[in-house]
């Protein structure tokens, strides 16, 4: 099956500094890769996602970059902020069934 | 807004006791999960259902934990006899198909003592 790892654990960071969370995954056949944040206590909730026909997607402060030749792929949060404290998973699907193999978490803190 | 729902939210037993958990499906989503979330061991995938047959069960421990959806608004994870290494966050989650987002629900937090 897929194995998903996710580096670093925990990632502490100044507000308005960028923060990079790091995957890698093994099926070569995953396609899809989506980043799921959970806050203390709350259920996690998707904040973005990219197919393996794109290299590079962003949404506002988030951006997620894959290499497919590489098998990994990275979360990026520039200017963060307090709110942005949480743990964030990445998660890997080769499609057929739409299995979600999850990463360990990365429990970010941004230091106001 | 539509949402996974998820009975009980909290859940104290004693060990040796049956638990019952249950799952509503955001309505037309046709991909049912169940997930258990420890800190040690992060989100572990027990079970999920496509169009409610069990697609992948290999997670579960077969011995005491059941999963099954008797219609399509209804998934329920069933732990019996539950054991302290239980004690857990047992999330829902549902699904359009293929590639596409999973919606989680609130979680139950079950606590064997």
């Amino acid at each position: 099956g897929e194995n998903v790892e996710q580096h670093p654990s925990t990632l502490s960071v100044q507000e308005g500094d960028s923060a990079v969370i790091k995957c890698t995954y093994s099926d070569s056949a995953s396609n899809y890769f989506p980043w799921y944040k959970q806050e203390l206590g709350k259920r996690p909730q998707l904040i973005i996602d990219i197919r393996s026909n794109v290299g590079e997607k962003k949404d506002q402060r988030i951006a997620v970059t894959l290499n497919k030749t590489a098998k990994h792929f990275s979360l990026h949060i520039t200017e963060t902020q307090p709110e942005d404290s949480a743990v964030y998973f990445c998660a890997a699907s080769r499609g057929t069934g739409n299995q979600f193999y999850f990463g360990t978490g990365t429990s970010l803190t941004v230091i106001p | 807004d539509a949402r996974v729902t998820q009975t009980p939210r909290d859940k104290v037993t004693e060990m040796g006791q049956e638990v019952t958990m249950r799952c509503q499906p955001i309505l037309g989503h046709n991909t049912v999960f169940w997930y258990r979330q420890t800190m040690m061991q992060g989100l572990e995938l027990l079970a999920y259902f496509r169009n409610r047959a069990p697609l992948d069960d290999s997670g579960m421990p077969k011995d005491r934990f059941s999963a099954e959806m008797p219609d399509a608004t209804l998934a329920t994870l069933k732990i019996q006899p539950s054991e302290p290494r239980d004690s857990a966050v047992y999330f829902c989650a549902s699904g359009l198909g293929v590639n596409t987002e999973a919606f989680f629900g609130q979680g139950t937090r079950l606590t064997v003592v």
